[in-house]
């Protein structure tokens, strides 16, 4: 599967393929990170969070992985379909309620 | 379930004009957020209220934006007078737990000319 280590603004991937879209984030007090997915003229569409006691969640499809120790969180899909192609951001926050802070955008391209 | 609500989808007014945006949350959701989106980037936060009550609006140009929450459950956001570099997404989003899992409308497209 496709994958990058540092931030890209796209992603380029096969439909069947794993991909992994990689954030870092910036405040340490942050405890609370979830991943959207945006298609064009749409909001924001949660697609999964994790909270920072946690270092691995996962759901239909997707995975998340936080890493505190270097701020580095990271979504992976699995079996990428034409449908997940999208512009995806993660964002942090905490549970204590304030709002979210949105990282840069990855936008995934799936080919057929 | 219903999602959030936002009207209009889509605005174009001249600089130096007024603008008015509405939302509607998801029912029983305490609390609602405004967010700017200019193209290519995150949202970014504009205000933020629990119930009626605001809870942050450092990030809100208050010189020109306003907003308010009179009810605790519809809101609008005003700008007066827009400027070009208003010319963004304005999204609304609603939690029912303050930070958590918030759930985005589909947003106003506004264009400053």
């Amino acid at each position: 599967g496709e994958s990058v280590g540092l931030h890209l603004p796209t992603l380029s991937v096969q439909e069947g393929d794993n991909s992994i879209i990689n954030c870092a984030y910036s405040n340490s007090a942050s405890d609370y990170f979830i991943w959207y997915k945006q298609e064009s003229g749409k909001g924001p569409q949660f697609i999964i969070d994790i909270r920072s006691n946690m270092d691995k969640r996962q759901g239909q499809r997707v995975t998340v992985l936080l890493n505190k120790t270097v701020k580095h969180l990271s979504l992976q899909i699995a079996a990428t379909q034409p449908g997940d192609s999208a512009v995806y951001f993660c964002a942090e926050g905490n549970q204590a309620g304030t709002a979210l802070i949105f990282g840069k955008g990855t936008t995934l391209s799936v080919s057929s | 379930e219903a999602g959030v609500a936002q009207s209009p989808r889509y605005k174009i007014i001249e600089k130096r004009q007024s603008v008015a945006f509405w939302c509607n949350p998801i029912s029983g959701h305490a609390t609602l957020y405004w967010y700017q989106q200019i193209l290519g980037q995150g949202p970014k936060l504009l205000i933020q209220f629990q119930n009626n009550g605001v809870v942050d609006d450092s990030q809100l140009p208050k010189d020109r934006f306003s907003a308010e929450r009179l009810k605790g459950v519809d809101s609008t956001l005003k700008i007066q007078p827009a400027k070009l570099e208003d010319s963004a997404v304005y999204l609304c989003a609603s939690s029912s737990h303050r930070g958590l899992e918030q759930y985005f409308g589909p947003g106003t497209r506004l264009t400053v000319t």
